[in-house]
Parts: structure tokens; sequence; C-alpha cells
């Protein structure tokens, strides 16, 4: 089945600083790819998708580009606020699978005014 | 337009006893799925429900079982609760298409077992 691997967090960063969130899969065929968030006390939000190869999922100032050849989805986001503060899940789903979805442990984010 | 909603919010269960858990899908969504997400970790696929019918299932015991409903509503159910089965449930929704189509979550039911 499908897994994946994320950093482990928690990454405390100052606001306005860098972020990037590595994330690495193992899945059979050609997987949809996408980030979920989730804020202190909810559900999950859809952050980003990618479908197909070399696609860019971008949304908020968040970014992520399908890498087949590294099986790598990694997040970033230039500039962070102190509302990004949340744990941000990467995961692969195929559609021939009903489109469920495989979970890491996801990466706790601490943005520090 | 309403998203995916859960009842109830907050839940507290004593073990060996049965729960109920409560899912309406988004407007449009025909296919439901449910996850539980441990403490600190991310969800862990349950099972999904597709024209009332049990699509797929994850490694998960015959404790836990579910229905849908034809307005495409779903139930979760687990028995005799142990204190492991403390978690968030979260219930997800997406169309039936042939679209890679996300999920839309639910905020989730909060279980407790004492």
């Amino acid at each position: 089945g499908d897994s994946v691997t994320q950093m482990e967090g928690p990454v405390t960063l100052s606001e306005e600083a860098f972020l990037t969130i590595n994330c690495t899969y193992t899945a059979t065929g050609y997987p949809s790819l996408f980030w979920y968030v989730q804020y202190p006390g909810e559900g999950l939000q859809l952050l980003l998708k990618a479908t197909k190869a070399d696609d860019k999922g971008s949304n908020k100032g968040f970014e992520a580009t399908y890498r087949k050849e590294t099986t790598s989805f990694h997040l970033e986001k230039g500039s962070v606020q102190v509302s990004d503060s949340a744990v941000y899940f990467c995961a692969p789903t195929h559609r021939a699978a009903g489109n469920k979805l495989t979970f890491g442990g996801g990466t706790r984010v601490l943005v520090k005014p | 337009d309403a998203g995916v909603t859960q009842s109830p919010t907050h839940l507290i269960k004593t073990r060996g006893q049965q729960v109920t858990l409560r899912c309406s899908p988004k407007s449009g969504h025909d296919t439901v799925s449910w996850y539980q997400q441990a403490l600190g970790q991310g969800p862990q696929f349950i099972f999904q429900y597709y024209e009332e019918e049990e699509r797929q299932r994850g490694n998960f015991p015959d404790r836990f079982s579910g229905h849908q409903f034809p307005n495409y509503s779903s139930e979760l159910n687990v028995n005799a609760l142990l204190l492991g089965d403390s978690a968030l449930y979260l219930c997800a929704s997406n169309p039936t298409g042939t679209g890679a189509y996300e999920q839309y979550f639910g905020p989730g039911t909060r279980l407790t077992v004492t």
C-alpha cells in the first residue's frame, strides 16, 4: 500500500521566515498528491494538490511540485505568518481507490511573532 | 452550501459500551469515508461507503461498522469500546467520478473512552 514520510516536527519559525516541509511517498502507479492542513481543534482542510508529474499546486502562498523521479512533494512558503501555525499532512491518493487518503504523521509548525 | 457536518462534537463513553457517530456529506457528494485520528498522529482510514455499501476498508476490527443512507449520510458504529478507541473521528466526502477529487472533511467527533 501507499505510505508517506514527513519530516518530524515541531518546526518553529519566526514570522516572515521561509518554510519547507519535506514529504516523500511510496505509491503504486500514478497517485495524485495532496497537502492538507489542520488548525488546532479543527478538521482537515485541503491546502493544495497536484495530479500529475511536474504539476505545481499553490494556494495561500504555499507551493508544492510533484516530483515523480524523487517521489517527493515538498511544501514551501516564502514568508510565514503566525496564522500558519498548524499541522500539515501530505497524502497520496488514487482515483481507482475511491480517493482514499494515506496520511503520514504530519508536521507541526509553530510560527512565533 | 453546507460543508461536511458531524455529530456529536464531543462524546464520553465507558469501556465496553457502544457508540454511534453521524455524518452528513457536502451537497453533491455521494461517497463518505471515515478516519480515526489518535492524538498526535495522522488520520487512519477506517472505511468508505458508496451507494449504501462498504466499498473498501482499512485495517480496523469488526467492532467498527458503518452504514450509509439513501440521502448519502452515514453512521459509524463502534462496539465494545476500548480505551484505545479514544480519538478524533473524521468524516470526509467526495463526489464519484473520473477526476482526482479531493476529500472534504468535517470538524470531527472527539470520542473519549474512560
